[in-house]
């Protein structure tokens, strides 16, 4: 079956411009949608359908997507930003959805 | 403003049963798919199952197909996850999720909204 893959840790000096990324042959079929979820809190919807900014997320958040890599992009990353970011996508091996592992970013 | 509350959450041995649910509140239920996803502890999100705004329509996660039942009640804005046979790799909390920030009757995959989650622990 399909899997999306993502590092597992990213760091980031604060103000500074961070990406993160998620690949997968799904990429390829179906957009991605990105989750923040920080410690003991329920996700977060911050990117859907490759770039899209969910009503009340920063516009510092943006998401883009080339082949079979998606990635979003935190410009000038704040404190509060400190979080685990989690991508998911439809599998196209068989219509149903998949997660990424997760990448837990630290802001410096 | 969207609220899900998710409630049944608990502690089971092993082969035993649990039903979850989901109130929601906020939006027009029946206009929504909606979905569960689970996270075990310290680990990352796992899809389990979704159902169509209509109920319908429900899709599984191989890894709960045939023990889990997904099922929703429109006129009490109420979503299910009937749970059986659990195992210990079950344990986890489970959080419903709205699909979708437009009223798309079918599943999409965008969980756009969730509620805050109901643990539940598989263990003899």
């Amino acid at each position: 079956s399909s899997e999306l893959t993502q590092d597992p840790a990213v760091s980031v000096a604060l103000g500074q411009t961070v990406r993160i990324t998620c690949q997968g042959d799904s990429l390829r079929d179906y957009s991605a949608n990105w989750y923040q979820q920080k410690p003991g809190q329920a996700p977060v919807l911050v990117i859907y359908d490759k770039d899209n900014l969910p009503s009340g997320i920063p516009d510092r958040f943006s998401g883009s997507s080339s082949g079979n890599t998606a990635s979003l992009t935190i410009t000038g990353a704040q404190a509060e930003d400190e979080a685990d970011y989690y991508c998911n996508s439809r599998d196209s091996s068989d219509n149903h959805v998949l997660f990424g592992g997760g990448t837990k970013l630290t802001v410096l | 403003e969207v609220q899900l509350v998710e409630s049944g959450g608990g502690l089971v041995q092993p082969g035993g049963s649990l039903r979850l649910s989901c109130t929601v509140s906020g939006f027009t239920f029946s206009n929504y798919a909606m979905g569960w996803v689970r996270q075990a502890p310290g680990k990352g999100l796992e899809w389990v199952s979704s159902i169509s705004g209509s109920g319908r329509s429900t899709y599984y996660a191989k890894s709960v197909k045939g023990r889990f039942t997904i099922s929703r009640d429109n006129s009490k804005n109420t979503l299910y996850l009937q749970m059986n046979s659990l195992r210990a790799e079950d344990t986890a909390i489970y959080y419903c999720a709205k699909d979708s920030p437009d009223p798309v009757v079918v599943v999409i995959w965008i969980f756009d909204s969730w509620g805050q989650g109901t643990l539940v622990t598989v263990s003899s």
